[in-house]
């Protein structure tokens, strides 16, 4: 079935460790995104690529990085973790950037950072 | 700049019951709006979304919702709920390369 994948499904991570989440799209979508998923917050943008080799900082970007080597692969990294990142993490992707393309989602990584 | 306010973050409505799910937007440009839907431990999942074609927009699982410029309100609307509604709703709008979401409305089912 044609989608987004996320791994792991879950985590509990020791603050200071690094951390990288994985997203794999196989709609051969241009664009991909991330986004962390918080109680009262809604989803906020942490980063973005709108296509393989290129990416950009959302509205949350601090304590995260990002790679696009590919069109279907874009993982997500902490470097070191710290506790405020404890969230839900979800990968997207659109066929192409840019206005009111539909965002397709994955089911999320729940990240508990102690 | 663009952002997106849900007005009540909770909604408890009987089976059979209408669902109105309100979502205010602010934009400098014409917008996309969009509502999510997220069940339980799941990802989102797109119910409808709205591209300047038709002012009333009618999306899957018989939810549908209006476009109003004047109000700048793309309201949610279902004239019958079912148990199976009961999820998190996102309001969410596209005026550049990014969608900008609502904090999120949940909605309850009472038998």
């Amino acid at each position: 079935i044609a989608g987004i994948t996320q791994a792991p499904t879950s985590q509990i991570l020791a603050a200071g460790r690094r951390m990288t989440l994985r997203c794999t799209q196989d709609m051969r979508h241009n664009a991909m995104y991330w986004y962390r998923q918080d109680l009262g917050l809604g989803l906020r943008l942490i980063h973005y690529s709108n296509t393989a080799g290129t990416t950009g900082k959302g509205e949350v970007p601090d304590g995260y990085s990002v790679s696009r080597a590919n069109t279907d692969d874009f993982p997500l990294t902490l470097a070191s973790a710290v506790p405020s990142q404890t969230s839900v993490y979800f990968c997207a992707s659109s066929r192409l950037a840019g206005v009111g393309n539909e965002q397709f989602f994955g089911p999320g990584t729940r990240l508990t950072v102690l | 700049a663009q952002s997106v306010t849900q007005l009540g973050s909770h909604v408890s409505v009987s089976e059979g019951a209408l669902v109105l799910l309100r979502c205010n937007y602010s934009s400098s440009v014409p917008p996309y709006l969009f509502w999510y839907v997220q069940y339980p431990n799941q990802g989102l999942q797109l119910l409808l979304k709205y591209t300047s074609a038709a002012t009333l927009v009618k999306g899957i699982n018989g939810f549908e919702a209006e476009f109003k410029k004047s109000e700048t309100s793309f309201h949610l609307t279902k004239p019958s709920a079912h148990m199976s509604d009961a999820a998190e709703y996102f309001c969410a709008v596209s005026a550049d390369y990014k969608l900008s979401f609502g904090a999120g409305t949940t909605v309850t089912v009472r038998a």
